[in-house]
């Protein structure tokens, strides 16, 4: 079974930084594009930012990029998502979510259970 | 950029069959997918590529997609699927991003 956990979340003052973390297991993990995507309290779904099987092609929202970094690491199974300069409108549910191919972040399938940054003072 | 619209809300009884459009420029040549999502819960995929079922999803939930519109289409709605409903995309353009629609609230009367 394909099992995403997120974590790494907390409370951050504005213009820190946090590393958030996706430990995956259940699939082979350097097969797949991985995701964040994120929710601010009561709003929709916002994409963040998506990385390829192999790391090699990363993919940014115009509103975290220069701000946000995606990497992973496949001997461990393991997608980040460094977060730094964080203003108030950062404060989400970060998800992290595997896509169905390879390069591309075409769907999301699962989804993790999500982990809360909150950015105030 | 691309950009999904969805309708806020959408209103069912029990039994009744609900859709949900998707609307976006020339949305019938990219692939669609469709999200539900339950208060507290992360997203669950319950259509892929405009009209697939992943497995476990039941084949109450269907999907269409042509023109500027893309539609989920849920028949004999039960409770239980009182969701947020979201669309979602990828948009192979230059600006090679993810778009999601706004959403939309499924309420059974």
């Amino acid at each position: 079974e394909v099992h995403l956990l997120e974590s790494g979340g907390g409370l951050v003052q504005p213009g820190g930084s946090l590393r958030l973390s996706c430990a995956a297991s259940g699939f082979t993990f350097s097969s797949y594009a991985m995701s964040w995507v994120r929710q601010a309290p009561g709003k929709g779904l916002e994409w963040v930012s998506a990385i390829s099987g192999r790391g090699d092609s990363t993919y940014y929202a115009d509103s975290v990029k220069g701000r946000f970094t995606i990497s992973r690491d496949n001997s461990k199974n393991t997608l980040y998502l460094q977060i730094n300069s964080l203003r108030a409108e950062d404060t989400a549910v970060y998800y992290c979510a595997k896509a169905g191919g390879v390069v591309v972040p075409d769907r999301f399938d699962p989804w993790g259970q999500g982990t809360l940054v909150t950015v105030s003072s | 950029s691309y950009v999904l619209t969805q309708p806020p809300s959408v209103s069912v009884a029990p039994g009744q069959t609900a859709r949900i459009t998707c609307g976006g420029n020339n949305i019938g040549s990219k692939s669609v997918h469709w999200y539900q999502q339950k208060p507290g819960q992360a997203p669950v995929l319950v259509v892929y590529d405009d009209s697939d079922r992943p497995s476990g999803i039941p084949d109450r939930f269907s999907g269409s997609n042509s023109g500027n519109t893309a539609t989920l289409t849920i028949s004999r709605v039960e409770a239980g699927d009182e969701a947020d409903y979201y669309c979602q995309v990828w948009d192979s353009s230059s600006d090679r991003h993810v778009v999601f629609g706004g959403g939309t609230k499924l309420t059974v009367l």
